[in-house]
């Protein structure tokens, strides 16, 4: 079946440092790929997404890129911030419309 | 646009007493998600409907959980009897089919002393 596997965490990090969160599928077909952020306390939120081979998802200074040939979408950002402290998920909607969540990843920013 | 909503934010009981937690999806959502999170296992998936109708209750721990959905905008998450184990937080999560992502609620807190 499916599966989405990213890199486990705690993930570490001095603030302005690069980020880089990396998450692999398996999937028959293209999926969409996503990723949710979930701050301390609160529900996960869609940080940014991409629906097909190439496509970049951008969002609050996060990329990630749809790589079809690594299957990766690796979440990445130039200059984190404490602010983006949080759980990280993967999550692969393949074409039969179910969802698969990757276990998240807790990144801590220090400022 | 409203969002998904759930209540209550926060829930402590006592072992044994019967818990029901509550969720309004999005307008228009056919589908809705229970999940449970944990520091040791992390989000699982425990059931989810589409078009009111329970889909997969894999998920689902044990008889002591049930899950119903009587109209389009609302569900419940039933623990009878509660257990010490049962605490979590509980979010509810709804879409629209073939219209991409899930949309998170707020969760719900759970406490069993």
């Amino acid at each position: 079946g499916n599966s989405v596997t990213q890199m486990e965490g705690p993930v570490t990090l001095s603030e302005e440092a690069f980020l880089t969160i990396n998450c692999t599928y398996t999937a028959t077909g293209y999926p969409s790929l996503f990723w949710y952020v979930q701050y301390p306390g609160e529900g996960l939120q869609l940080l940014l997404k991409a629906t097909k081979a190439d496509d970049k998802g951008s969002n609050k200074g996060f990329e990630a890129t749809y790589r079809k040939e690594t299957t990766s979408f690796h979440l990445e950002k130039g200059s984190v911030q404490v602010s983006d402290s949080a759980v990280y998920f993967c999550v692969d909607l393949n074409r039969d419309d179910k969802i698969i969540f990757g276990k998240g990843t807790r990144l801590h920013i220090l400022p | 646009d409203a969002g998904v909503i759930q209540s209550p934010r926060h829930e402590v009981t006592e072992m044994g007493q019967e818990v029901t937690l509550r969720c309004k999806p999005i307008s228009g959502h056919n589908s809705l998600f229970w999940y449970r999170q944990t520091m040791m296992r992390g989000l699982e998936l425990l059931i989810y409907f589409n078009n009111n109708v329970p889909i997969d209750d894999s998920g689902m721990p044990e008889d002591r959980f049930s899950a119903k959905m009587p109209n389009a905008s609302f569900s419940t998450l039933k623990i009878q009897p509660s257990e010490p184990r049962d605490s979590a937080v509980y979010f509810c999560a709804s879409r629209r089919d073939g219209d991409g992502p899930q949309h998170f609620g707020d969760g719900t807190r759970l406490s069993i002393l």
